[in-house]
């Protein structure tokens, strides 16, 4: 049984550049939602997609959207990169209001 | 004020003893839920244990239990005879009612010694 699967697991990108992160659901699992993990902090909620539609948001700038894909699978796209963004991005899946959350692997982006 | 309080930045800890990272939260939702989660240097966000609100007992998982002190708002892990493996930043984090997403402290790195 596949666990939750991110790509790719390191990135390097020029500030103004745009990037698409992607995650994979563990198998049976309808919910994602998206974690930013800067160094030395724990991780701070992005958003969660279910359904196709995202459900909840957290404070990030409108750079940073999303989308679900009816196999459930995500993508996290940010917009016009700062370098500020550099940082681990983190896929969790779940069932809708079950309570484990599972995450992958991450992504690190590194903003030059 | 922060919701998830982690007051341990670094432990270490000779291998095989019992091991207690400190964790409080803030809330005023009466239904909430607790997780630990384990991140070692590879980056994955590991789930180790889960606590309810409601849920009488306090939550064991192998070797992790959570000692939950409701009125405290106190959710320490405690993890017991502790092997090099452990060593790794721990989280507490906290997810509120119908709300969805988990808020997390800024954890715990524990060093175990041989």
């Amino acid at each position: 049984d596949a666990g939750v699967t991110q790509s790719p697991t390191h990135l390097i990108k020029t500030r103004g550049q745009q990037v698409t992160l992607r995650c994979s659901p563990k198998s049976g699992h309808d919910t994602v939602s998206w974690y930013q993990q800067a160094l030395g902090q724990g991780p701070q909620f992005i958003f969660q997609y279910y359904e196709e539609e995202e459900r909840q948001r957290g404070n990030f700038p409108d750079r940073f959207s999303g989308h679900q894909f009816p196999n459930y699978s995500s993508e996290l796209n940010v917009n016009a990169l700062l370098l500020g963004d550099s940082a681990l991005y983190l896929c969790a899946s779940s069932l809708v209001r079950i309570r484990e959350a599972f995450f992958g692997q991450g992504t690190r982006l590194t903003v030059v | 004020a922060q919701k998830i309080t982690q007051t341990q930045p670094g432990m270490f800890v000779q291998e095989k003893e019992a091991v207690t990272l400190d964790c409080t939260y803030d809330t005023s939702d009466p239904s909430y839920g607790l997780f630990w989660y384990k991140q070692p240097s590879s980056g994955e966000m590991i789930f180790l244990i889960y606590q309810g609100s409601y849920d009488q007992q306090n939550a064991t998982e192998g070797r992790y239990s959570l000692n939950f002190q409701k009125a405290r708002k106190s959710a320490n892990l405690v993890i017991s005879a502790s092997h090099l493996g452990d060593s790794a930043m721990y989280f507490c984090a906290m997810r509120e009612g119908r709300d969805d997403k988990i808020i997390f402290g800024k954890g715990t790195r524990l060093h175990i010694l041989p």
